[in-house]
């Protein structure tokens, strides 16, 4: 089974900043890697699919990169309802999906 | 409106058997390129992908849960079904189904989740 690495596994940041989430694959994915944002109590919910695809609706702050094994998440300009966990999630597998261990995005 | 909600039983005794249903309105089970997936999250914990099943009945399950696991659907009911046998207090866990949108350039994603149901299994 492919695992899924996110790292780090929690940060803190300030209204404003820039915040870089990471995913690795245990193996090349192409760019079959989606991410999601979950609130407490939630569910989640689709921010960017096949890697880089912004989902209809979601801010333009967030964007999508990567290919291969190594992708990032990243929100230019951290705003307060972005506080959550996000979670990647890779769909190389044509029988099954992996979800990585989520990251939790903090006040400072 | 796409929407799915999720429905069964709040408390399962260890042994037994969860029967969760998917009930889905706003697209049909039949369309090509879609299906649902079954999710669960214990509390505090990451997401974990169970099963899904496509519009073709192509079925694919969680390896470390596929001899637990059984997925099926409802066209006409709009329902889709996921049982778990021999349920144990680990399997406490909020169970989401989700819709996925699916094509060869972008893979598979979950674009639409339902509320989720929590399970508790106690004796």
């Amino acid at each position: 089974d492919i695992q899924m690495t996110q790292s780090p596994s929690s940060l803190s940041a300030s209204v404003g900043d820039r915040v870089t989430i990471t995913c690795r694959a245990s193996q090349s994915i192409s760019s079959y890697l989606n991410w999601y944002q979950q609130k407490p109590g939630k569910a989640p919910k689709l921010l960017i699919y096949a890697a880089s695809s912004l989902q209809s609706g979601v801010p333009s702050r967030f964007s999508g990169s990567g290919s291969g094994t190594d992708f990032t998440l990243t929100i230019s300009s951290l705003q307060p309802e972005d506080f959550a966990t996000y979670y990647c999630q890779q769909s190389y597998s044509k029988g099954s999906s992996t979800f990585g261990g989520g990251t939790k995005v903090e006040i400072k | 409106q796409v929407t799915l909600k999720e429905s069964g039983p709040v408390l399962v005794k260890p042994t037994e058997t969860l029967t969760l249903t998917c009930t889905v309105s706003g697209f049909s089970l039949s369309n090509a390129r879609m299906g649902v997936s079954w999710i669960r999250q214990p509390p505090g914990k990451a997401l974990e992908w169970l099963a899904h099943i496509f519009s073709n009945d192509e079925k694919s399950y969680s390896t470390s849960l596929k001899s637990r696991l059984t997925i099926s659907k409802d066209t006409s009911k709009s329902q889709v079904v996921l049982t778990m046998t021999n349920m144990d207090p680990v399997d406490t866990a909020t169970y989401y189904c989700a819709r996925i949108v699916s094509g060869y350039y972008t893979g598979n994603y979950m674009d639409v989740w339902g509320k989720g149901t929590t399970v508790t299994v106690s004796s």
